[in-house]
């Protein structure tokens, strides 16, 4: 039981450049989300997918689109990579009591 | 939209010390609180769920306490050791299954 896997773990971008982070679960759990943590602030979210089918913004979408493939995997992209989007990526899912997080993807852009 | 503060900040303690962490919320409408860990460069390990129906809920040396009716949580470390050094995270429920963050309880224990 892996739990929630993030791919890559890390990534250096170039400015303009594009890149999707990938999430899947095992747990068969119906919400997914991504998350974005910079220093000194608490984690933001940046979309989440209630159910297979369907996705939302969060608090920071701008820069961002998702894709909820199934019900397993749920994708980020970076279409133009920014400076501004230099942070640690996480995926996240849950239960309607308790969430389960990856491991995080720290991404740099220059 | 829930906020989620976390006091103290920081702090520094000796090895062997009780800790004493602190979470408010501005909306007290909580069902269920999870306390999660968080080493530097990791990800987030759960440490304790408190579910709608509980009020605390206990693992070896960690106590989690939760009062709706205040919107607060504490978290309770008993004799430290240098290994709790990490930030403290108690995200709260904003709807939709979402999590709101606060900015955690960073937690330095001093051999």
């Amino acid at each position: 039981n892996a739990g929630v896997t993030q791919t890559p773990k890390f990534q250096v971008l170039k400015t303009g450049q594009s890149m999707t982070l990938q999430c899947a679960q095992d747990m068969n759990h119906n919400s997914m989300y991504w998350y974005r943590q910079d220093p000194g602030m608490g984690l933001r979210l940046i979309y989440y997918s209630a159910s297979e089918g369907t996705t939302d913004k969060g608090e920071v979408p701008n820069g961002y689109n998702v894709s909820r493939l199934n019900k397993r995997e749920f994708s980020l992209r970076l279409e133009s990579a920014a400076p501004s989007q230099t942070s640690v990526y996480f995926c996240a899912s849950n239960t309607h009591t308790e969430a389960f997080f990856g491991q995080g993807t720290r991404l740099t852009v220059v | 939209k829930q906020e989620v503060t976390q006091i103290p900040a920081a702090l520094s303690v000796p090895e062997g010390e009780n800790l004493v962490l602190n979470c408010s919320f501005t909306d007290s409408a909580i069902y269920n609180l999870q306390w999660f860990r968080q080493d530097p460069g990791k990800g987030l390990t759960s440490l304790l769920l408190i579910q709608s129906s509980q009020r605390e809920q206990t693992s070896g040396r960690l106590n989690a306490s939760l009062d709706k009716s205040s919107g607060r949580s504490t978290l309770y470390i008993a004799a430290s050791q240098p290994g709790d050094s990490a930030t403290y995270l108690c995200p709260s429920e904003e709807g939709n299954n979402r999590l709101a963050f606060g900015k955690g309880n960073q937690v330095v224990v001093i051999p």
